[in-house]
């Protein structure tokens, strides 16, 4: 099956700090990528949704100049959370939407734990 | 607004038994359900997908029935064994079908 990495899988940052974190779809294109983030025992919230060369889209009261994103290739997209607060602190997630037609199914990352002291 | 609802409690089964969890929506009518499993830590995993027109659909030792009239899913795990103990997330898409909804999951232990 298709395969997502991220990279770190886990980061402790000072709070005001910024942290970046990676997302690439190893062995596909992916036309678009969604970040989520999901805290402790909840469903995963959709944050955003990347196309590449484009602007990412967010969702209702998601901060874009907080939570910035990059989708540089087919490959490849970037989420940073700028000036990290502790309510920051959550597991955030990419998945991957792949090129071919009729393709429904988004394939996930391993998520990235990051905590903010 | 699209809504979906897992049973929140966490369900107990003995190994060997069959497993049933739920997924109810309301509020629309999807083209296409989506079954995830996560594990503690880790990203959801795909696992099935069931369009409108299926009622049914299996894979290996997993089963998913869709209900368009009653706005419900049904995931079956046959013969379950403790390395099915995850979070089973119901996932549908949105009205214009380019997001994902995911319900909240339902914790499944399966006890040896």
């Amino acid at each position: 099956g298709a395969v997502v990495s991220q990279h770190p899988s886990r980061v402790i940052c000072k709070s005001g700090t910024s942290v970046k974190i990676e997302c690439r779809s190893l062995d596909f294109q992916a036309t678009t990528m969604f970040w989520y983030r999901q805290f402790p025992k909840q469903s995963l919230m959709l944050m955003a949704t990347s196309n590449e060369g484009s602007k990412a889209t967010y969702e209702q009261g998601v901060e874009k100049d907080k939570f910035l994103i990059n989708h540089a290739s087919l490959t490849l997209s970037t989420l940073t959370v700028t000036s990290a607060h502790p309510e920051d602190s959550s597991f955030y997630i990419c998945s991957a939407r792949a090129l071919a037609a009729g393709s429904d199914t988004q394939y996930f990352g391993p998520g990235t734990r990051l905590t903010v002291l | 607004s699209q809504k979906i609802e897992q049973n929140s409690e966490a369900l107990n089964i003995q190994e060997g038994k069959t497993a049933t969890l739920t997924c109810n929506y309301t509020n629309y009518s999807p083209a296409y359900l989506q079954w995830y499993r996560q594990d503690p830590g880790r990203g959801p995993v795909f696992l099935l997908l069931i369009r409108e027109n299926e009622k049914e659909k299996r894979k290996e030792r997993l089963k998913v029935t869709f209900d368009t009239t009653l706005k419900q899913s049904l995931f079956h795990i046959t013969a379950s064994q403790p390395a099915d103990s995850a979070t089973y997330l119901c996932a549908l898409p949105n009205t214009g079908g380019f997001k994902t909804i995911f319900g909240a999951g339902t914790r499944l232990f399966v006890k040896a």
